[in-house]
């Protein structure tokens, strides 16, 4: 079982669209990462939440800690916000979720 | 500021051989988490230290593995007599004291011939 849980697995979009990656976990955390991983590159830190709702750019992520829920909104996306989006929370140590692989088509 | 350095970026192994990973956490960082990513497999945790102490290594495999950070210099993970099951990125992350900053390394991508 994972304490991590992220859906959808694959997501494919057109340029423009709005978009939503979703995160549910199973245990009291002290805070929820938003990871981004690019194809062969390295990870960023897009958000470190503990509650509500934080936004950057064209990147919103929100948290619910009594439903144990978290969102990663991309408003207006584009070809090269393509990559991987993982969710982590921390326990202290991290627990990651399978991942979102977004591809953007122009 | 250089951010969190890992080296060497890339790094080959003859099966038997030792890989000796570095992490050098942002400066002022005295946590440092290493994770690896499996091929087609998601990040797991391995060991999270602070400056000479090991505080958690529930993820690290029993045999083979070892990690330090010494008072000076970069954080090391040891994998002696490697397989091919290692074949794997591994990450580090460094957390600054008393604060939720939390930034990576690029990632140490190791292959095992």
């Amino acid at each position: 079982k994972n304490e991590v849980e992220q859906s959808p697995q694959n997501l494919t979009a057109q340029e423009g669209e709005f978009i939503t990656i979703n995160c549910s976990y199973s245990v009291g955390i002290s805070a929820l990462h938003w990871l981004q991983q690019h194809p062969g590159g390295g990870i960023v830190s897009l958000f470190m939440l503990s509650s509500g709702k934080k936004k950057h750019g064209r990147l919103i992520a929100t948290i619910n800690i009594q439903e144990k829920h978290s969102s990663l909104h991309i408003t207006a996306s584009h070809p090269r916000d393509s990559a991987v989006y993982i969710c982590a929370v921390r326990l202290p140590q991290f627990y990651f979720g399978t991942g979102t692989s977004l591809t953007v088509i122009p | 500021n250089a951010g969190v350095m890992q080296n060497p970026r890339h790094l080959v192994r003859r099966r038997g051989q030792e890989a000796r990973l570095r992490c050098s956490p942002m400066k002022g960082h005295s946590h440092v988490y290493w994770y690896r990513q499996l091929p087609e497999e998601g990040l797991k945790f391995m060991v999270y230290l602070q400056k000479e102490n090991i505080i958690d290594e529930s993820g690290m495999p029993k045999e083979r593995f070892s990690a330090e950070f010494p008072k000076e210099g970069p954080s090391i993970l040891r994998i002696q007599q490697v397989v091919r099951g290692d074949s794997a990125a591994y990450f580090c992350a460094s957390l600054a004291t008393g604060t939720a900053g939390y930034t990576f390394g690029s990632g140490t991508r190791l292959t095992v011939v």
